[in-house]
């Protein structure tokens, strides 16, 4: 069965940083590439950056860049998100997707994780 | 980038129609035909409904389809079922890698 599997729900304070993971199961981890995506309480999905596992490129939405780290480990198939200097806002349920790697971009998520509720409280 | 632009709420009786647009502008959904739909059930994950405009993934069923004219999408849903009521958000590549969802909007079958 093909999988992302993503770490547990973390509380952190403002003005820390907070890691996110999404382990990839069933499939060649360099597939995908994988997206992040964030979903604030009551609110609607908002993109942050990909990365391509192979090569470990990335591109960031320009509102979270000089705050978002997205790296992988290959050899545990895992994808990271950083996510630094966090603020209430940050609060949010935090979603690894995939898209299909090939020749061309298809720039639509076929493969998701269950989510990660990052909580942002001092 | 700013998000695309879609109602807040839509709805219709079982066996109707309801038909989601999304707005975006030349350098999104008009300029590339890599718009998808995505389904969320309250507490679950996105799925993909629709991709590249209108195409259906396997398994999503014939009832939903999309289009495109100019900087505006739309996904149709017909014979609503009440497992279709969910909340939609549309995206589109942006371009320079970039990616825009859109603002969501909630289907209620009535």
């Amino acid at each position: 069965q093909v999988l992302l599997v993503q770490s547990g729900a973390e509380v952190t304070k403002p003005g820390a940083s907070v890691r996110v993971s999404c382990k990839a199961s069933g499939y060649t981890f360099t597939g995908y590439y994988v997206h992040w995506v964030r979903q604030a309480p009551g609110q609607g999905l908002e993109w942050m950056g990909w990365i391509n596992p192979n090569s470990g490129g990335t591109n960031y939405a320009q509102k979270f860049q000089g705050r978002v780290t997205l790296t992988r480990d290959t050899s545990i198939s895992t994808a990271y998100m950083d996510l630094s200097r966090l603020r209430s806002d940050d609060t949010a349920v935090y979603y690894c997707a995939g898209e299909a790697r090939a020749a061309t971009r298809f720039w639509f998520f076929d493969l998701w994780g269950r989510g990660t509720l990052v909580t942002v409280s001092s | 980038q700013s998000a695309l632009t879609q109602p807040p709420s839509a709805s219709g009786s079982p066996g109707q129609s309801v038909t989601i647009s999304c707005t975006g502008t030349s350098s999104d959904v008009g300029g590339y035909n890599y718009v998808s739909w995505y389904q969320q059930h309250p507490g679950k994950a996105p799925k993909l409904m629709i991709y590249e405009v209108n195409k259906r993934p396997s398994g999503v069923p014939d009832r939903f389809s999309g289009s495109k004219s100019g900087n505006t999408a739309s996904l149709t849903v017909s014979g609503l079922q009440a497992e279709d009521e969910a909340d939609y958000y549309c995206s589109s590549y942006a371009g320079s890698n970039n990616f825009v969802f859109g603002t969501g909007t909630k289907v209620t079958v009535l």
